[in-house]
């Protein structure tokens, strides 16, 4: 069984501050995503990382995945408070035609609160 | 960009109803949809994966019998609670993915807010 160790649970700072939330596993994920969800929504995804060591950036946000796809980070740089919300890493299976095939498995999730 | 649909969006029932929850892809074929349950501040768990046409996998502890889920068609997936007690109380998503690659992105719904009295 894959796990993703996601940390911090909780988050709360103040608006203009930067902030990293860590995902971490003992397993090799094919790639990692990142989600942000809203209270009585569904999640949205903001990103992919498939390559190890690779960085993605999305306006404020830098996504790192780790050298060997075992670990990854969310960054955000001067947060605003349309952050607030909850973000989810989840690690996506490999192996073709195994019964793991393309799932994903979700870290603990980190609630964000971002205060003006 | 491709929507997944869920309906109802909210439902509140009496103990011993079986409530059954749709989901829809509507712009594209879905060969596999995964159900996720989620507790409140907490993140998704994963109950079962259905491929269209075939049986649902389910994820260890995850009861077979309580959570009935077909997956008829290309665009739609069922999600049938039976016998829902108040324990089962969560919010209950879906997601539908299209190509069988690992790497396609899972797409979605809004999720169905259950709550049984």
């Amino acid at each position: 069984t894959q796990l993703l160790e996601q940390s911090p649970q909780f988050l709360s700072i103040q608006e203009g501050e930067n902030l990293t939330v860590y995902c971490n596993s003992s397993s090799v994920f094919s790639s990692l995503q990142w989600y942000r969800q809203e209270p009585g929504e569904g999640p949205v995804l903001l990103v992919t990382v498939v390559t190890g060591g690779e960085v993605k950036k999305l306006k404020r946000l830098t996504f790192q995945f780790g050298d060997a796809r075992k670990d990854s980070s969310l960054h955000i740089t001067a947060a605003q408070t349309g952050d607030t919300g909850l973000y989810l890493c989840a690690g996506v299976s490999g192996g073709a035609g195994g019964t793991s095939y393309g799932k994903l498995t979700f870290g603990q999730g980190t609630i964000l609160t971002v205060h003006p | 960009g491709a929507v997944v649909s869920q309906h109802p969006s909210w439902v509140i029932c009496k103990s011993g109803t079986s409530v059954k929850i749709e989901c829809r892809s509507l712009d594209f074929q879905a060969t596999t949809m995964f159900w996720y349950r989620q507790f409140p501040k907490q993140s998704l768990m994963l109950m079962a994966t259905s491929n269209e046409g075939s049986k649902a996998t389910y994820e260890q502890g995850v009861e077979k019998d309580k959570f009935l889920i077909n997956h008829a068609s290309l665009t739609l997936s069922t999600l049938t609670v039976t016998s829902a007690h108040p324990e089962d109380s969560s919010f209950y998503i879906c997601s539908a993915r299209g190509l069988q690659r690992y790497n396609q992105p899972q797409h979605f719904g809004d999720g169905t807010r259950l709550s049984i009295l």
